[in-house]
């Protein structure tokens, strides 16, 4: 069972584009992880989002908590084909626990 | 600094044969978790040692599995005996200290049972 939603599942843009991904969950989190995963590897952290309502950002990456922390997105400006990877949510209450991920291709 | 390391990167074994994955952790980290990724269940944790210590294995699908940590330098995920539908990319990961801090990821090992 998936404790996490992730939108889209697919998303392919040209170079240049931006996009969002989303992960929303039923209940509050109370923490919650990005993690970027390229083919052939394990899954890399990007950031932890701790407080509701919170904004990180990591160059080009922007990460958004939301108020109640039962949602969170993550918005990439210009693509580029570096960005093309699996893009993971997960909580971390006393474990972490996966949404089913985002594939994201950036085409040059 | 090298990261955490799995071997083998790809196994590839008959349905009933014994599977042995193996896991060298970050040096200086006390925590070490197993996870497993299909495209049905996505990532999953199978079990977590603090301390070498098996801390939480719910995650374990069935007694086929076992996981080992002798030290704080090695562990084993063993499937005796393996089945199709144990397939998957098994993953290894370590933390300074439990699911608080950072997790770093190996690469991964390819089990295929055909």
């Amino acid at each position: 069972t998936q404790l996490l939603e992730q939108s889209p599942q697919f998303l392919s843009i040209q170079e240049g584009e931006n996009l969002t991904v989303y992960c929303n969950s039923s209940s509050v989190f109370s923490s919650l992880q990005w993690y970027r995963q390229e083919p052939g590897e394990g899954p890399v952290l990007l950031v932890t989002v701790v407080t509701g309502g919170e904004v990180k950002k990591l160059k080009r990456l922007t990460f958004q908590f939301g108020d109640a922390r039962k949602d969170s997105s993550l918005h990439i400006t210009a693509a580029q084909p570096g960005d093309t990877g699996l893009y993971l949510c997960a909580r971390n209450d006393y474990k972490l626990s996966f949404g089913a991920g985002t594939t994201v291709t950036v085409r040059a | 600094d090298a990261g955490v390391i799995q071997s083998p990167r790809h196994e590839v074994t008959e349905m009933g044969q014994e599977v042995t994955l193996r896991c060298k952790p970050i040096s200086g980290h006390n925590s070490l978790f197993w996870y497993r990724q299909t495209m049905m269940r996505g990532l999953e944790l199978l079990i977590y040692f603090n301390n070498n210590v098996p801390i939480d294995d719910s995650g374990m699908p069935e007694d086929r599995f076992s996981a080992k940590m002798p030290n704080a330098s090695f562990s084993t995920l063993k499937i005796q005996p393996s089945e199709p539908r144990d397939s998957a990319v098994y993953f290894c990961a370590s933390s300074t200290r439990g699911h608080t801090d950072t997790q770093y990821f190996g690469p991964g090992t390819r089990l295929t049972v055909l």
